[in-house]
């Protein structure tokens, strides 16, 4: 069974531009979630979507950051305009559904450097 | 308001010697409690969970975990660690919200000396 993929692995890029990571689920998983992991600090969710729809979205900065998950399959995360502050690794997770009682299957992650 | 304690940030052990890795939590109910693992350069892998029973539970690698109440902890141990348990490791609490999401502890970096 294919784990859950992310791409691209790493981007470096200029405060003010804009960024997109992209995530592929496992097949057959309802709920896709996305993290922000700054450096020395546990994954915080920044949005959970239940097949396409948003579940919660309570800590993602709406001013600056978007997602979507077309289908209830792939999704997208985007940053636009990037700041100094959202250097960090971006998690995107899936589960068959949601609820703590099912395990999340996390991807290796996009490491997003701003300068 | 839901939030887990990791004291330790780092913790050095000799390879063959045993491992405890603290957590505390807070929460106003009875918690799903989690301990995953993270790779340099990879995603966080499930080592164990705790929902109900049992306070004593069984991961995968060797690692086991005790629940306890009464100090509101869930601490991991392994009796003999191997250079390749090298990883940061994230304890995790909830289901909180309504979408029963996880709260994750800032992580311990484990480093193991030969």
């Amino acid at each position: 069974e294919a784990g859950v993929a992310q791409s691209p692995r790493y981007k470096i890029i200029e405060k003010r531009q804009s960024v997109a990571f992209w995530c592929n689920p496992i097949s057959g998983h309802a709920t896709l979630y996305w993290y922000q992991q700054i450096l020395g600090q546990g994954p915080k969710l920044l949005i959970q979507f239940q097949n396409n729809g948003v579940v919660d979205d309570s800590q993602l900065p709406k001013d600056r950051f978007s997602a979507e998950r077309l289908k209830g399959v792939d999704s997208t995360l985007k940053i636009q305009p990037a700041k100094l502050e959202d250097s960090a690794v971006y998690l995107c997770a899936s589960s068959l559904d949601p609820g703590a009682t099912y395990e999340q299957y996390f991807g290796p992650g996009t490491r997003l450097t701003v300068t | 308001a839901q939030s887990v304690t990791q004291p330790d940030i780092h913790i050095t052990v000799s390879e063959g010697a045993s491992l405890e890795l603290r957590c505390n939590y807070s929460y106003g109910a009875t918690p799903y409690l989690f301990w995953y693992v993270q790779s340099p350069g990879q995603g966080l892998q499930l080592l164990l969970k705790y929902f109900s029973g049992d306070t004593l539970v069984q991961g995968i690698k060797g690692f086991e975990a005790e629940f306890k109440r009464s100090q509101s902890s869930f601490n991991l141990r392994k009796p003999s660690v191997h250079w390749s348990d090298a990883a940061e490791y994230f304890c995790a609490v909830g289901p909180i919200g309504g979408g029963n999401k996880l709260v994750f502890g800032a992580g311990t970096i484990l480093r193991v000396k030969s």
